[in-house]
């Protein structure tokens, strides 16, 4: 089975713009949960999409959103970048049911400037 | 409020000896946890999971172990060797499919 596949694996942006990152989860894997990684803070919980509804939600601002489709891929979009959000943004898929690993995939690293 | 903790920054350890990487964690609702290792600029690799019904589960080298009245577990390599050298993040579940993360644990294996 192919595992998660992250787009683009690298990204460059500027204060002020916007970003999408794309997610592809393993095959019959249907919950996606997205993951920030930066040196301060380690790795931080943003949300988690199942059936293409958002079901948790960790503790960063509005300008952090995603959402789900139909195939169960999944895109993350920040709004109105800040130097802070320069970081490994990592996405994870599980199988449905409790208490299921989570498989990460490679990450997007974004450096805004 | 760092609700799970691996109070090691880094381990150094010799070839073929025993690596025993530990992490703490505050919360009592975690039922689930899990290591992954990771390399610079790659996405956490799995290794190794249990749940709190259990006290030790066995994958090959990788042993975890979890006192849950200590709120403590560990993660026993065994033997060690240079490949394994790695960042170690211990990971607690929440509700949903939430981890919470530890800040890792640099394990460099000398051979």
């Amino acid at each position: 089975k192919a595992g998660v596949t992250q787009t683009p694996r690298y990204l460059i942006k500027t204060r002020g713009q916007q970003v999408t990152l794309s997610c592809s989860p393993i095959s019959g894997h249907r919950s996606v949960s997205w993951y920030q990684q930066t040196p301060g803070q380690g790795l931080q919980f943003l949300f988690e999409y199942f059936s293409e509804t958002q079901r948790n939600k960790g503790n960063f601002p509005g300008r952090f959103s995603g959402r789900q489709f139909s195939n169960s891929r999944s895109e993350m979009n920040v709004s109105t970048l800040e130097l802070g959000d320069s970081a490994l943004y990592l996405c994870a898929s599980s199988a449905p049911g409790t208490k299921e690993t989570q498989y990460f995939g490679p990450g997007t690293r974004l450096l805004v400037l | 409020d760092q609700q799970v903790k691996q109070n090691s920054p880094s381990l150094s350890v010799q070839e073929g000896r025993i690596s025993i990487l530990n992490c703490d964690y505050t919360n009592s609702m975690f039922d689930y946890f899990l290591w992954y290792k990771k390399y610079p600029a790659e996405g956490p690799t799995f290794l190794i999971s249990i749940s709190s019904i259990k006290d030790k589960n066995e994958d090959g080298r990788f042993t975890v172990f979890l006192n849950k009245s200590a709120k403590h577990l560990s993660l026993h390599i065994v033997p060690s060797q240079p490949g394994d050298s790695a960042v170690y993040f211990c990971a607690a579940q929440e509700y949903g499919n939430k981890l919470v993360f530890g800040a890792g644990t640099i394990l460099r294996v000398k051979s």
